[in-house]
């Protein structure tokens, strides 16, 4: 099925830099979603984005809905290590019967 | 406001068994999809119900069937199980249609071993 193109696969950082990860997509998205996966929990919600441009914070987390609507990035600040995880990006296109589309992950480990 | 439940957390199986899984969504939400994750690869698709009829399906088997119930609560069953069903299943609800809002929340998810 149709997937979003989520980059890098992996990250490995020390603790207090800044990273960078994000999806691109050939189909223009409505919606783009964030979450963020513990290992062996269910993917948490972390940003929704409903507007082209549209630039959103949730604490040390920044994302931004691409102006092509095609892409989305998200950012975090000074990172810590309970940043570790998966982080999975989403997106819904236009209609509202369509599903999510997701990204394959970004693996965060963040070394102390 | 209580979350997503999925029960049971962890099942082992046998091989060619059969095995039901639980969710129940959030109060008021009606669309409830549910994915297959293994380890390395992202959330695959099975299906979405929304109002108690199929919406969306994925590209499994027919081994792999659901159901949502009137009170949006939602079952998804696996018939004649193989080893590769091994997974972690996570149900997802969110409002659903004609609300606009697309936002989707998780359940813990079940551990399924098949032995």
């Amino acid at each position: 099925g149709q997937q979003l193109n989520q980059s890098p696969q992996s990250m490995f950082i020390q603790e207090g830099e800044d990273v960078s990860m994000n999806c691109t997509s050939s189909s223009i998205f409505n919606t783009w979603l964030w979450y963020k996966q513990d290992p062996g929990e269910g993917p948490v919600l972390l940003i929704a984005l409903y507007k082209a441009g549209e630039l959103t914070s949730n604490g040390r987390l920044t994302a931004q809905f691409g102006i092509t609507r095609k892409d989305s990035f998200l950012n975090i600040s000074a990172s810590i290590p309970s940043d570790v995880g998966i982080y999975f990006c989403a997106g819904h296109g236009a209609g509202n019967n369509r599903k999510l589309i997701w990204g394959l992950g970004t693996s965060l480990a963040v070394n102390p | 406001k209580a979350g997503v439940t999925q029960t049971p957390r962890y099942l082992i199986k046998t091989r060619g068994q059969q095995v039901t899984l639980s969710c129940s969504p959030i109060s008021g939400h009606r669309s409830v999809s549910w994915y297959q994750q293994t380890p390395g690869q992202g959330l695959q698709f099975l299906f979405e119900y929304f109002s108690e009829t199929q919406r969306n399906k994925g590209n499994f088997p027919g081994r792999f069937s659901g159901r949502q119930f009137s009170n949006s609560r939602s079952e998804m069953n696996v018939s004649t199980l193989e080893l590769g069903d091994s997974a972690l299943y996570l149900c997802a609800s969110s409002l659903g249609s004609g609300t606009g809002v697309f936002e989707a929340f998780f359940g813990q998810g079940t551990r399924l071993t098949v032995v």
